[in-house]
């Protein structure tokens, strides 16, 4: 198996702008979840999805950013306006459901720069 | 809600000495336990997991960590490490029930001087 995939790997971009990360999960894993790593905060859940549907949101930081997941082979995170503080590396990550093992699989991340 | 507690940020070594980093969580029932560590530049991987039976684990790279539920520690040991082994280092925690997701402690930053 190729391991969750992400793109772009990285992404510079100016403030203001909209970004959108991509995920393809690892074939048969039916739970996603988007991370975001900073130096101040290390790594910090944003959202998760199980069976293509957002179970817990809580983590994304306001308004202007959005993740969907449109099947169960890709998923999106947008940021519409991005800032300079948005940067960061965002990593996605996929586990399968079997009985207790919640080992989570992570990609290679995108490093965003937001000038 | 879960938490996870490393208390050493950052860590130097010489090769072959032997490395203990620390894990504590805060959670009041059963939980799967994690290192994770992330090469320079590189994205997560697993080091080694706990799920239930033995409490000592052994993972990749000679790694082990040990779970004591009395003192909800789960530290990472190992006994010679190597320049290679430099890296940051995760401990991550989850529920059985309730929340899927990991939730990670802040990490320790391994430096091995050769």
């Amino acid at each position: 198996d190729a391991g969750v995939i992400q793109s772009p790997r990285h992404e510079v971009t100016e403030m203001g702008q909209e970004v959108t990360l991509r995920c393809k999960p690892i074939s048969g894993h039916d739970y996603l979840f988007w991370y975001r790593q900073t130096m101040m905060r290390g790594l910090e859940l944003l959202i998760y999805f199980n069976n293509n549907v957002p179970i817990d949101d809580s983590g994304m930081p306001e308004d202007r950013f959005s993740a969907k997941m449109p099947n169960a082979s890709f998923s999106t995170l947008k940021i519409q306006p991005s800032e300079p503080r948005d940067s960061a590396v965002y990593f996605c990550a996929s586990s399968r459901s079997t009985g207790q093992n919640t080992e989570a699989f992570f990609g290679q991340g995108t490093r965003l720069t937001v000038v | 809600a879960q938490s996870v507690s490393q208390h050493n940020h950052h860590v130097i070594l010489s090769e072959a000495a032997s490395l203990e980093l620390g894990c504590n969580y805060s959670y009041g029932g059963t939980v799967n336990l994690f290192w994770y560590v992330q090469y320079p530049g590189q994205h997560l991987q697993l080091l080694l997991k706990y799920f239930s039976g033995d409490p000592l684990v052994k993972g990749i790279k000679g790694f082990e960590a040990e779970f004591i539920k009395s003192k909800f520690s789960f530290n990472l040991r190992k006994p010679s490490v190597q320049w290679s082994d430099t890296a940051e280092y995760f401990c991550a925690v989850n529920a059985w029930t309730g929340r899927r997701a990991l939730t990670f402690g802040s990490g320790t930053r391994l430096q091995v001087q050769p």
